[in-house]
């Protein structure tokens, strides 16, 4: 199937710790995302990569980092995680044919 | 820069009436427009966009909006709610450079039995 996969869809994890989220898109797409959506279920983006080239970076803390190994592939890692980190994360991807978003991974911090 | 208000955060309606959800965009430039539904605990489905097209745009499972240029709008109708409409709703504008989403607060769609 043609789509943008995340994994995990699911992660607990205690503060403090260091974390990646994964994501590909098998769609050919040159331009990936991560949004966040917070407990009010507000979508903002972090971040976006051009062909493995960052071209967007909002105001996000430096413990997030974003990598993109090619352009079919961009990972997220989170650092010394915080209890407001917790939320859900999308990935997405754009072609001549618009977004794509991937299912999202609720990230839960305790 | 681009924005978005959702005009209402909850919306409830019974099933086979009228769904209108309200959406303001501000954009310096003519701008794309989304709705997209995300249903509990699952991922952005896109519902309809209007990209400088036709001003009525429709969608999947019977959804339409209206792009009214003079009152920059952009809102979501369907004659009849069905139970399995309920959900919560985005309206959605695209940036001019870069393909930055700018999302709305989003509203919460209820459907009464």
């Amino acid at each position: 199937d043609t789509a943008v996969s995340q994994t995990p869809k699911y992660l607990v994890t205690q503060m403090g710790n260091d974390k990646s989220i994964k994501c590909e898109q098998n769609l050919g797409h040159d331009t990936m995302y991560w949004y966040k959506q917070d407990s009010k279920k507000f979508l903002k983006i972090m971040f976006s990569y051009n062909n493995k080239e960052l071209i967007i970076n909002e105001t996000v803390p430096n413990r997030f980092s974003p990598k993109s190994p090619d352009k079919a592939h961009l990972n997220l890692h989170i650092n010394s995680l915080e209890l407001g980190d917790s939320a859900v994360y999308f990935c997405a991807s754009t072609g001549t044919d618009g977004y794509t978003f991937g299912s999202g991974t609720r990230l839960t911090v305790v | 820069a681009q924005s978005v208000t959702q005009l209402d955060s909850h919306v409830s309606v019974s099933e086979g009436t009228p769904v209108l959800l309200r959406c303001n965009y501000s954009s310096s430039y003519s701008p794309s427009l989304f709705w997209y539904v995300q249903h509990p605990n699952k991922g952005l489905q896109l519902l309809l966009k209007y990209t400088s097209a036709a001003t009525l745009v429709k969608g999947i499972n019977g959804f339409e909006a209206e792009f009214k240029k003079s009152e920059t709008s952009f809102h979501l109708t369907k004659p009849s709610a069905h139970m399995s409409d309920a959900a919560e709703y985005f309206c959605v504008v695209s940036e001019e450079y870069g393909n930055k989403l700018v999302f709305g607060a989003g509203t919460i769609l209820r459907v009464k039995s």
